[in-house]
C-alpha cells in the first residue's frame, strides 16, 4: 500500500490530453514538494517536474504539473507514442520521515 | 558529464550481507543529500535511505532499519549501501539517485540487481 494513490494505468490516442492523479495527505503533498518521474522498461527512472511544476532541463512543455490541497496531477498535452511509460509521482511525508512514491500509473497510447 | 555508476550486486543467500557502490562523476556527492531506491521485480519504486552533506543525517524506510547502512566517501566521491541480513523481499534493482534541493531525485544511476535467493 503506497502512501501516495495513483491509477493503475490511463490510455489515450495520441494528439490528445491524459492527465496522472497523485493523491496524498497533509504531511506529504499537503507540506512539501511534489515529483515526477518516467520510465520505461528496463530503464533507470528520470525526473519529469519538480517543485509541483517545474520542468528540468530538455523535458517538453508538453509535460506540466500542478499541486491542489493533498493532490497532484501530471498532464501531457500531444500525447506520443514515444510517451507510453510508467510515471511515479513523489514526495517527501514529514510525519514518516521517508520519501513516498505513488504505485504507478502505466501509460497507453491508444 | 553528470552521472552515476552503481555496483555491488549479486546473488546472495537469505541471512547474507552486500555492499553496494555508487561512483559519481561530473558532481561532488558531499554537496548533496543522497538517495537509494530500490524496485523489485515488476513493481513500483521504493525509496530505502538517504543522507544528507555531512552524513550526519540518515533515514531510512522501516523494513530495513537496523540491517542497511547508507553511507559516503567525500575522497571517493561515492555513495554506499551496506545491506546486512537479507531476505528474499530485499530482491530488487537499486539505483543511486542525486536528490536536489526540493526533494526531487535528478541524477540517476543505471541500477544494480541485488538478487537473495
Amino acid at each position: 500500500q503506497s502512501v501516495l494513490t495513483q491509477p493503475p494505468s490511463v490510455s489515450a490516442a495520441p494528439g490528445q490530453k491524459v492527465t496522472i492523479s497523485c493523491s496524498g495527505s497533509s504531511s506529504n503533498i499537503g507540506k512539501n514538494f511534489v515529483s515526477w518521474y518516467q520510465q520505461f522498461p528496463g530503464t533507470a527512472p528520470k525526473l519529469l517536474i519538480y517543485e509541483n511544476n517545474k520542468r528540468p532541463s530538455g523535458i517538453p512543455d508538453r509535460f506540466s504539473g500542478s499541486r491542489s490541497g493533498t493532490s497532484a496531477t501530471l498532464s501531457i498535452t500531444g500525447l506520443q507514442t514515444g510517451d507510453e511509460a510508467d510515471y511515479y509521482c513523489g514526495a517527501w511525508d514529514s510525519s514518516l520521515s521517508v520519501a513516498a512514491f505513488g504505485g504507478g500509473t502505466k501509460l497507453t497510447a491508444l | 558529464e553528470v552521472q552515476l555508476v552503481e555496483s555491488g550486486g549479486g546473488l546472495v543467500q537469505p541471512g547474507g550481507s552486500l555492499r553496494l557502490s555508487c561512483a559519481a562523476s561530473g558532481f561532488t556527492v558531499s554537496a548533496y543529500w543522497m538517495t537509494w531506491v530500490r524496485q523489485a521485480p515488476g513493481k513500483g519504486l521504493e525509496w530505502v535511505a538517504n543522507i544528507n552533506q555531512d552524513g550526519g543525517e540518515k533515514y531510512y524506510v522501516d523494513s530495513v532499519k537496523g540491517r542497511f547502512t547508507i553511507s559516503r566517501d567525500s575522497a571517493k566521491n561515492s555513495l554506499y549501501l551496506q545491506m546486512n541480513s537479507l531476505r528474499v523481499e530485499d530482491t530488487a534493482v537499486y539505483f543511486c539517485a542525486r536528490t536536489e534541493q526540493a526533494g526531487g531525485f535528478d541524477i540517476w544511476g543505471q541500477g544494480t540487481m541485488a538478487t537473495v535467493s
